[in-house]
């Protein structure tokens, strides 16, 4: 069975320092991974997705995500947040049933 | 090129009513997948329909259904609308069917903000 978990559901950072938003998956198989952000009032938009190349994706945006598969792991990262990072992040698997499993969200604050 | 369109974009109804919300995707794109969005159960796929056909079903009651057309654009219907139905929802437009390889590039609308009273 597919799941992920995003394991803070909200974190703030101040502007300028750097970014780590959590995520741990359960697959049976190899899996693809992806993140996404979703502004107020905005739908979902697709920062990076993982399927089985490199384990090291850079996304845009500058935020980056390592695939680590002993840890189940596929944590977003970005060396320093800008106000405009605020928002929802969804870290999702994908299953081999045509099927998108979203995490929970983290709400990402930035302080000035 | 035009992104995916969502109408409308928000929506007032009462217990019992019914409502139909329609989307039409990215040019070209021939698969359309909704989710549910709320506060308390997160992100919920819905189901997926490629080439008219319905490829996928989330776990959600008959109430909810949906059907795409030959120029890919697509409705979802909910019957009978309660309370709990009360979310934004989310339609999402790909190239190929979820089932794909190397798919999950999902194109998302705004979606619409079903209030339901």
């Amino acid at each position: 069975a597919q799941s992920v978990t995003q394991l803070d559901s909200h974190v703030s950072v101040s502007e300028g320092t750097p970014v780590l938003l959590r995520c741990n998956y359960s697959s049976s198989y190899s899996p693809s991974l992806f993140w996404y952000v979703q502004h107020p009032n905005k739908g979902l938009q697709l920062l990076l997705k993982y399927t089985s190349a490199a384990t090291l994706v850079k996304g845009i945006n500058g935020f980056e995500a390592e695939f680590k598969k002993s840890e189940t792991s596929f944590h977003l990262t970005k060396p320093s947040a800008h106000m405009s990072d605020a928002a929802e992040y969804f870290c999702v698997v994908e299953s081999g049933a045509n099927n998108l499993f979203f995490g929970t969200g983290t709400r990402l604050t930035v302080i000035p | 090129k035009a992104g995916v369109t969502q109408t409308p974009r928000y929506l007032i109804k009462t217990r019992g009513q019914q409502v139909t919300l329609s989307c039409s995707p990215i040019s070209g794109h021939r698969s359309v997948s909704w989710y549910q969005q709320t506060p308390g159960q997160g992100l919920q796929f819905l189901f997926e329909y490629f080439s008219e056909t319905q490829r996928n079903k989330g776990n959600f009651p008959g109430r909810f259904s949906g059907r795409q057309f030959s120029n890919s654009r697509s409705e979802m219907n909910v019957s009978t609308l309660e309370l709990g139905d009360s979310a934004l929802y989310l339609c999402a437009s790909s190239l190929e069917s979820l089932a794909a390889s190397n798919t999950g590039e999902l194109f998302f609308g705004e979606g619409s903000r079903l209030t339901v009273l």
